[in-house]
């Protein structure tokens, strides 16, 4: 099992539409989740983060929480063509120093 | 405040030979990460320094090493490359420690032939 899944895509929805991708993670002392956008040739960017369990809204990006499910997701609503990336999941886990984890990405396609 | 910087963006080098990558964080932050991503494996992670120590590495052979200076800009070293390190090197720099929030720079990408 890898430490850190999302769902596979890629994942199509029309312009204005809730985008919602999904993350779930296998290390149970994980402490900090991140959402990060990824345009094509270009490096990571950090556009969410989550530490404690429930929602947490930003825009129009909201993260979800779930520490007793091991589950954490995103949803993009409004979704604009301009959302078109691959969005990486990174779970947090704290040892001597501590490291990201990273998900294999969910491509979203945002269609006019 | 400017951003995390990395030189150089691209490198091609030959097999056997050896590369060093550099990265400079934001100001302020203390923890410099360094990652491989390929189109393969994702997003892995290699080490992460703090204070001119690492305090954590990745499962990555010996060939990898690095540093990290005084002034928390660091260096991530391959020796004897092979062709499977052909991939995008990515450092992120954080405040404290590597489970806080990491801003990534642009990345180096490394061609190897």
């Amino acid at each position: 099992q890898k430490e850190v899944e999302q769902n596979s895509g890629p994942l199509s929805v029309p312009e204005g539409a809730i985008a919602s991708l999904n993350c779930t993670y296998s290390d149970r002392v994980s402490q900090s989740f991140f959402w990060y956008r990824q345009y094509s040739g270009k490096s990571p960017e950090l556009i969410m983060s989550i530490y404690s369990n429930g929602d947490k809204e930003d825009g129009r990006f909201t993260a979800q929480l779930n520490k007793a499910s091991q589950y954490v997701s995103l949803l993009i609503r409004d979704s604009q063509p301009s959302d078109s990336a691959t969005y990486l999941c990174a779970v947090g886990v704290y040892n001597q120093g501590g490291k990201l984890i990273f998900g294999q990405g969910t491509e979203l396609s945002v269609k006019p | 405040k400017a951003g995390v910087t990395q030189t150089p963006r691209y490198l091609i080098k030959t097999r056997g030979q050896q590369v060093t990558l550099s990265c400079s964080p934001i100001s302020g932050h203390r923890s410099v990460s360094w990652y491989q991503q390929t189109p393969g494996q994702g997003l892995q992670f290699l080490f992460e320094y703090f204070s001119e120590t690492q305090r954590n590495k990745g499962n990555f052979p010996g060939r990898f090493s690095g540093r990290q200076f005084s002034n928390s800009r660091s260096e991530m070293n391959v020796s004897t490359l092979e062709l499977g390190d052909s991939a995008l090197y990515l450092c992120a720099s954080s405040h404290q420690t590597g489970v806080d929030e990491q801003y990534f720079g642009p990345g180096t990408r490394l061609t190897v032939t």
